[in-house]
């Protein structure tokens, strides 16, 4: 069965600090992936769509970037954090065409003090 | 992509049946309509799918009218442990959550 795993699960970062999120998914292959984040009381913003290695949609202009260096890892970063980069993170799975929904992981809560 | 519109509450009892609508005039040819379920701190499940009429499964029922500018999700017989938020969502690929429904079960 296919299982999406995202880590660390908490993780506090001071301004300014560099930032690395890791998703990996199992069980699949040529996955559609992708980043969330979730600001506290409110929906789940898209902010990077990958269809393949090397192959990265950015939806909202921020201070992050993604990368998919294999076929079924998807990698969140930022050189220097932002007290606004706070959120509930989250990445997500698919396969391409009616797939029946998305299978989201556990999330990262980072906290940018 | 397609907006929805969804009440932002709802309070239902334990045991009754709760349908949440959601408005998606804009909903294109190949959309397809998904309801998502959040519990806090976690990510959201998927609840249900369809395109057209009606589907079923172990959990609930979705409603969907020909023109399927809208969309119901029923709920039957809800327990505690349905309060959640509820989101709906249209389109295809790269879809986009709005603020969902946060539905309160009253014991």
């Amino acid at each position: 069965s296919q299982t999406i795993h995202q880590w660390p699960a908490t993780l506090v970062q001071p301004v300014g600090s560099p930032l690395s999120l890791e998703c990996t998914v199992e069980g699949t292959s040529n996955p559609n992936l992708y980043w969330y984040r979730q600001a506290a009381g409110r929906g789940l913003q898209l902010l990077f769509y990958s269809v393949g290695i090397g192959q990265i949609s950015s939806e909202v202009p921020q201070n992050l970037s993604a990368s998919r260096p294999q076929d079924r890892q998807f990698i969140l970063s930022s050189k220097k954090l932002l007290l606004s980069d706070s959120g509930f993170y989250l990445c997500a799975w698919s396969v391409g065409g009616f797939d029946y929904g998305y299978t989201f992981g556990s999330g990262t809560r980072l906290t940018v003090v | 992509l397609a907006k929805t519109t969804q009440p932002i509450s709802m309070d239902s009892y334990e045991g009754q049946e709760v349908n949440i609508t959601c408005s998606h005039n804009n909903i294109a040819t190949n959309d397809y309509i998904t309801w998502y379920q959040q519990f806090p701190s976690q990510g959201p499940r998927f609840i249900i799918q369809g395109y057209k009429t009606k589907v079923t499964n172990e959990v609930a029922s979705l409603f969907i009218p020909a023109d399927r500018k809208s969309s119901t999700l029923s709920l039957p017989r809800v327990s505690l442990s349905d309060t959640a938020v509820y989101y709906c969502l249209v389109g295809y690929e790269k879809l986009t959550f709005g603020t969902g429904t946060r539905l309160t079960i009253i014991p």
